[in-house]
């Protein structure tokens, strides 16, 4: 079955870029989606299409897709920002949704 | 403004088959062209992807759980239900229903999610 996997945690300074990666076989043929999860609290969607931000989502975030590679940026982090990660790809070879292993982001 | 409300039993016994409904408001399915999927996570886990239901009422499911899951739509009640068989404690997890963006396809994220239940499943 298709995996997607992610570090399992990313420290961060506020105010530095911090970037989360997801990494799946040809990855960059699919794509990803990245969500942000705070504790307690449904995920949101932050990125869908490689590089679409739904309205409302800060200019802050950013994706990109290459490779076997999805990135997710967050540009001059925020404390609020401190929460779990997770990408998300569509396998068509199977016809599933994928999540990834997820990446807990600490500012301090 | 759209909505996704779960709702089903918090506390299910072993080998019984789960229920959940998501009734949802502010968008028509076959207009706004979106699919309606289901996901869990376990307590302090990642996401999981269960299955999708899309405008066209194709249906896809989780290869790992195909064979316990059903999912369906109620356009009449604007509902959709998933149904789980064969509950074991390891079913144990918090579960949502969501929604891809409208006019998008299958395979894009999910935008919009409900608050999500619980479901414990013990004896």
């Amino acid at each position: 079955s298709y995996e997607l996997t992610q570090p399992p945690s990313v420290s961060v300074s506020p105010g530095q870029t911090a970037r989360i990666t997801c990494s799946g076989d040809k990855l960059g043929s699919k794509y990803a989606s990245w969500y942000r999860q705070k504790p307690g609290q449904s995920p949101l969607l932050l990125i869908y299409k490689d590089i679409k931000r739904p309205s409302g989502v800060p200019e802050r975030f950013s994706g990109s897709n290459s490779g076997n590679t999805a990135t997710l940026t967050i540009t001059g982090t925020q404390t609020m920002d401190e929460a779990d990660y997770y990408c998300q790809a569509w396998d068509s070879d199977t016809a599933q949704y994928v999540f990834g292993t997820g990446t807990k982001v600490t500012v301090l | 403004q759209v909505t996704l409300r779960e709702s089903g039993p918090a506390l299910v016994k072993p080998t019984q088959t789960l229920t959940l409904t998501c009734t949802f408001s502010g968008f028509s399915v076959s207009t706004s062209r979106v699919c309606l999927g289901w996901i869990r996570q376990p307590p302090g886990k990642a996401l999981e992807w269960l299955a999708l239901i899309d405008w066209d009422d194709d249906k896809y499911y989780s290869t790992s759980l195909k064979t316990r899951l059903t999912i369906s739509r109620d356009t009449s009640k604007n509902q959709l239900v998933l149904t789980m068989t064969n509950m074991n404690p390891v079913d144990t997890a918090t579960y949502y229903c969501a929604r891809t963006p409208v006019g998008g396809a299958v395979g894009d994220g999910f935008d919009i999610w409900g608050l999500g239940t619980m479901v414990t499943v013990s004896s």
